[in-house]
């Protein structure tokens, strides 16, 4: 059980497009997920935390108009990154908490590749 | 602030044994974990601590001290697959999880 998907696995995009990621819990209805950048050689560092039918909390230093989240249902979130630019190149990992197992492990995606040409 | 330190990279021979300290100043504490991330892959759970002691599961074993603000990971009879980042995670006081920059390990035969 707690199988959390992401789509797309990689993306390729434009710079100044958007992309839309979608984080997915499988067997479990998630009240709150979570948004994780990961550069090469680095960490996991916490873009935002998403609760399901409020608005997304953002972490100090990431911008919200660029970083939409919508958290629109207990299995979906998504995070679009607006007018993309080869900054935003990165690895971009979900996660999900399940509530009725424990209050504080988080299940993570397998992660989305984007590149930003 | 959040602090969380790890080393940056260790190298290990295949059959030996590793420690993979962490060490953590935190607003709030509900726990630590321990992952293992393959290159280009998501984060596996390796353990969870939340009391002080040792947790042995298989090869792997993972201390705490709270009040030392110090956890490691300890890895037995080393493998190649256990070539990988292990990050030392810890549970704040608002139940987010902090990173520390984690650790590359390689182990050679």
């Amino acid at each position: 059980g707690a199988v959390v998907s992401q789509h797309p696995s990689w993306v390729i995009c434009k710079s100044g497009t958007s992309v839309k990621i979608e984080c997915r819990s499988l067997d479990f209805q998630a009240t709150t997920m979570f948004w994780y950048r990961q550069f090469p050689k680095q960490s996991l560092m916490l873009m935002a935390t998403s609760n399901e039918g409020s608005k997304a909390t953002y972490e100090q230093g990431v911008e919200k108009d660029k970083f939409l989240i919508n958290h629109a249902s207990l299995t979906l979130s998504t995070l679009t990154v607006t007018s993309a630019h080869p900054e935003d190149s990165s690895f971009y990992i979900c996660s999900a908490r399940d509530p009725g197992t424990s209050d504080y492990e988080q299940y993570f995606g397998p992660g989305t590749r984007l590149t930003v040409t | 602030g959040q602090n969380i330190d790890q080393p940056t990279e260790m190298t290990a021979t295949e059959g030996a044994i590793v420690q993979i300290n962490c060490t953590y100043q935190t607003s709030g504490f509900n726990g630590l974990f321990w992952y293992q991330q393959h290159a280009g892959e998501a984060p596996t759970f390796l353990s969870y601590s939340v009391l002080d002691g040792l947790e042995e599961k298989g090869r792997f074993s993972s201390f705490l001290s709270r009040s030392k603000g110090y956890s490691f990971l300890l890895l037995k009879e080393l493998q190649m697959k256990d070539s990988a980042s292990y990050l030392c995670a810890v549970v704040d006081s608002s139940y987010k999880l902090i990173f520390g920059s984690g650790t590359r390990l390689l182990v050679r035969p």
